[in-house]
């Protein structure tokens, strides 16, 4: 099976850096995906490493290290938009991957 | 492009009604899938389907059924519904199989009396 731990809450202020971290434990592994939650709405979709190293997009970046069974990701220059819950996921490997399991989440608040 | 949509919005139910939640995309997407979101915890997949024409369980099947009634609706059945089953629902879909861009509906609350 796969289980997957993120802190629950994470604090910042505006203009800040932060980093929510994400570690699993997988029989196989595919990937790793970030989506984004305000206010109990839709998911969204953030972003998806399958390979060692950073991706950036915009603001925000995300990070994977395979041998470590972690990953994070990285919101700068922080807005108070940005106050949202946060979910890793990885994806099932016993369908072919095509399901995603995903983290309890991480609900970050952004202070002035 | 509505994208996922989701009806209804809220419902109140008392134990052992029944409804049926819907959910349509209109993305031409291949797989779609249902979960439920309680509190403080992560989206759990109740059910799926790979493609038209299939559906599966995932983690928290009991005490749901679905359909698959076309490439473009998924909808979700409580035959009998109870307290524990109060959550927030979300429909989801993806191109295909294996992809890792799942795209989300806004959700049904639904509360169990």
């Amino acid at each position: 099976g796969q289980s997957l731990e993120q802190p629950s809450e994470v604090t910042a202020v505006e203009g800040a850096i932060v980093q929510i971290n994400c570690t699993y434990q997988t029989s196989g592994f595919y990937g790793l995906s970030w989506y984004q939650q305000h206010d109990g709405g839709a998911p969204t979709f953030l972003s998806y490493n399958a390979l060692d190293g950073l991706e950036e997009t915009g603001r925000f970046s995300s990070f994977l290290s395979r041998s470590d069974s972690y990953g994070y990701l990285l919101l700068q220059e922080l807005q108070m938009k940005d106050s949202a819950s946060y979910f890793c996921a990885v994806r099932d490997l016993d369908n072919q991957g095509g399901k995603l399991i995903f983290g309890q989440g991480t609900e970050l608040s952004v202070k002035p | 492009n509505a994208g996922v949509t989701q009806t209804p919005k809220f419902q109140v139910l008392k134990t052992g009604q029944s409804m049926t939640l819907q959910c349509a995309q209109d993305m031409n997407h291949n797989s779609m899938y249902w979960y439920r979101q309680d509190p403080g915890m992560g989206l759990r997949l109740i059910y799926y389907s790979a493609s038209e024409g299939t559906t599966d369980k995932g983690e928290v099947p009991n005490g749901y059924n679905v359909s698959r009634l076309n490439k473009r609706e998924f909808s979700l059945r409580l035959e009998s519904a109870a307290p524990s089953q109060t959550s927030v629902y979300f429909c989801a879909s993806s191109s295909n199989w294996g992809t890792d861009t799942q795209y989300f509906g806004p959700g049904t609350r639904l509360t169990v009396l």
